[in-house]
């Protein structure tokens, strides 16, 4: 049982490079999403995704896209890498229940350093 | 929007101290409230839940009840050991808005010293 997998773990970029982080889940969660670490700062939710083939804006998402074409996978493009998104970043899938139960698991993250 | 606000930390403790971490939110409706733990190195765990008024979450010896009279939900633990050193964070759980997705505090810092 893997739950929710992501890489790489770590990574250091140029300013204007592309990359991709990738994220998996084995759960057959519905929804899956995307977070952003900065100290001080919580988690910041960057794009989600409701189901295969629907995603849509979080609070952070400039900078990123994102693509949903199997319930398994969700990866996070940066498209020209700044260095203001040097994070940590977190993916998580979820279920979503009535009455409020609602079930979440993330991943163990990836930390992006832009140069 | 939904919002929490959680104290600041970071907060340092004795070994068998008592704890308490405060965490107030603002949404509309009634949200469901999480409480996570990070690990240095890790990701976040969940540590208790609870979706409705009044409800009582616990696990591990720490306990927060959802009061929706004073829009809180206070983390609690009788006596801390120093295993319990972690960064804290209150979330919830909204029921418009981006589709249920987390709302996050800015975490609290615990260090329990032997």
């Amino acid at each position: 049982n893997a739950g929710v997998t992501q890489t790489p773990k770590f990574q250091v970029l140029k300013t204007g490079q592309s990359m991709t982080l990738q994220c998996a889940q084995d759960m057959n969660h519905e929804y899956m999403s995307w977070y952003r670490q900065d100290p001080g700062m919580g988690l910041r939710l960057i794009h989600y995704s409701v189901g295969a083939g629907i995603t849509d804006q979080g609070e952070v998402p400039n900078g990123y896209n994102v693509s949903r074409s199997t319930t398994e996978d969700f990866p996070l493009r940066l498209l020209s890498a700044a260095p203001s998104q040097t994070s940590v970043y977190f993916c998580a899938s979820s279920y979503h229940r009535t009455g409020g139960n609602y079930g979440y698991t993330f991943g163990s993250g990836t930390r992006l350093t832009v140069v | 929007g939904d919002s929490v606000t959680q104290m600041e930390g970071p907060v340092t403790l004795s070994e068998e101290a008592f704890l308490t971490i405060n965490c107030t939110y603002t949404a509309t409706g009634y949200p469901s409230l999480f409480w996570y733990v990070q690990y240095p190195g890790e990701g976040l765990q969940l540590l208790l839940k609870a979706t409705k008024a009044d409800d009582k979450g616990s696990n591990k010896g720490f306990e927060a009840t959802y009061r929706k009279e004073t829009t809180s939900f206070h983390l609690e633990k009788g006596s801390v050991q120093v295993s319990d050193s972690a960064v804290y964070f209150c979330a919830l759980a909204g029921v418009s808005g981006s589709a249920r997705q987390l709302t996050f505090g800015s975490g609290t810092q615990l260090t329990v010293l032997p």
